[in-house]
């Protein structure tokens, strides 16, 4: 049971370009979310999905697309990149029944330059 | 709109110490609350949580009681380790547009010395 597994762990972009983070979990898990975490500002949701085919904006998902056509990926795409997004991006699950015990992945290391 | 509060960071403990972590929060309704804590390089792990008011969450040594009168949910533990040492978020749960969702407070930043 490998849990909440995330690809990069690190990458560098230059303004403009496009990427996708990888979020998978095995944990058969209804409701996956994104996050970033930045200094000084806790962890803001990105974007959320309730279920396979199902997602919806968090507080801040200017710039960032996502889908989520299996139960166990929810990959994140950034579009155009911009420093703004330098970060560390969070991917989470959780069982429908247990909404708030998110677990989390390692995480991914983001510089835009 | 809901928010969580939390004391400012870093804490700079000797080992033995006794910790304590404050968080408030503002919410419509009954939020749960979470305490999540994050070791370094790690994602966040669940360390307890409360439902309701009055219940109190404990693990690996650590409490924290949810107090509806106070709106609050400090963390605390009796004597910290070297191994305690990491970042601890409180958060709590709110609905919105049907559905629900986490909501994090800054995090505090823990550090034990030996």
């Amino acid at each position: 049971n490998a849990g909440v597994t995330q690809t990069p762990k690190f990458q560098v972009l230059k303004t403009g370009q496009s990427m996708t983070l990888q979020c998978a979990q095995d944990m058969n898990h209804e409701y996956m979310s994104w996050y970033r975490q930045d200094p000084g500002m806790g962890l803001r949701l990105i974007h959320y999905s309730v279920g396979a085919g199902i997602t919806d904006q968090g507080e801040v998902p200017n710039g960032y697309n996502v889908s989520r056509s299996t139960t166990e990926d929810f990959p994140l795409r950034l579009l155009s990149a911009a420093p703004s997004q330098t970060s560390v991006y969070f991917c989470a699950s959780s069982p429908r029944e247990g909404l708030y015990e998110q677990y989390f992945g390692p995480g991914t290391r983001l510089t835009v330059t | 709109g809901d928010s969580v509060t939390q004391m400012e960071g870093p804490v700079t403990l000797s080992e033995e110490a006794f910790l304590t972590i404050n968080c408030t929060y503002t919410a419509t309704g009954y939020p749960s609350l979470f305490w999540y804590v994050q070791y370094p390089g790690e994602g966040l792990q669940l360390l307890l949580k409360a439902t309701k008011a009055d219940d109190k969450g404990s693990n690996k040594g650590f409490e924290a009681t949810y107090r509806k009168e106070t709106t609050s949910f400090h963390l605390e533990k009796g004597s910290v380790q070297v191994s305690d040492s990491a970042v601890y978020f409180c958060a709590l749960s709110l609905t919105q547009g049907g559905s629900e969702k986490l909501v994090f407070g800054k995090g505090t930043k823990l550090t034990v010395n030996p």
